[in-house]
């Protein structure tokens, strides 16, 4: 299993431009997450989704949207990309958010916005 | 939500053992205790998780104490690749892990 993956690992966006980060996983999960992390700090929920074509907001949605479609795949949409989202995003999944249940992390995409 | 207070930073010389604190004075009966690790430039990975009773696995113990309000993350044999940042997380039954900005350990050959 190549369990979370993410593309692209690095990309640097202009002020105002859009892009999408793509997850996919291969563990069936049903749930599934995204995170960012800013220099220093610890993760902070942007989305989660606990199952094809239900999502919902996390601690800091504001400037991303997200679908979920199929089982796999999570991706996460900038529209109006701001020097604010430049931050290092992880995907996240796990099989249920049973209290003992683990999530497995995705390697992570590095955005720069300038 | 319940919150976690880890020291910034610790440091352990290879091959010994290393226990990272935790406190979380204000846990509910049915948070569990979980433990995460993230290696530089990479994301975080499960390392132990418990609920009320101490915990062992193959990558490190969980030490709960019997009034649940702290707990030790224990390595038995701290080695260099043992260097990463290691977060203390409370679930409670919600779909989010909080984060807290956890203890960087640093391993000296």
């Amino acid at each position: 299993n190549a369990g979370v993956t993410q593309t692209p690992k690095f990309r640097i966006l202009k002020i105002g431009q859009s892009m999408t980060l793509q997850c996919t996983q291969d563990m069936n999960h049903n749930y599934m997450y995204w995170y960012r992390q800013d220099p220093g700090m610890g993760l902070k929920l942007i989305y989660y989704s606990v199952g094809a074509g239900i999502t919902d907001k996390g601690e800091v949605p504001n400037g991303y949207n997200v679908s979920r479609s199929t089982t796999e795949d999570f991706p996460l949409r900038l529209e109006l990309a701001a020097p604010s989202q430049t931050s290092v995003y992880f995907c996240a999944s796990s099989y249920s958010f049973g209290r003992a249940d683990e999530q497995y992390f995705g390697p992570g995409t590095r955005l720069t916005v300038t | 939500d319940a919150k976690t207070t880890q020291p910034n930073s610790m440091e352990s010389n290879e091959e010994e053992p290393v226990h990272l604190p935790c406190n979380h004075s204000t846990i509910s009966g049915t948070d569990y205790i979980h433990w995460y690790r993230q290696l530089p430039s990479q994301g975080p990975e499960y390392v132990i998780h418990g609920l009320t009773s101490n915990v062992n696995n193959r990558m490190a113990s969980l030490a709960i104490a019997e009034d649940r309000k702290s707990s030790t993350l224990i390595l038995h044999r701290a080695t260099l690749r043992d260097a990463a940042v290691y977060y203390c997380i409370l679930t409670s039954g919600t779909y989010k892990y909080i984060f807290g900005t956890g203890t960087r350990l640093k391993v000296l050959a």
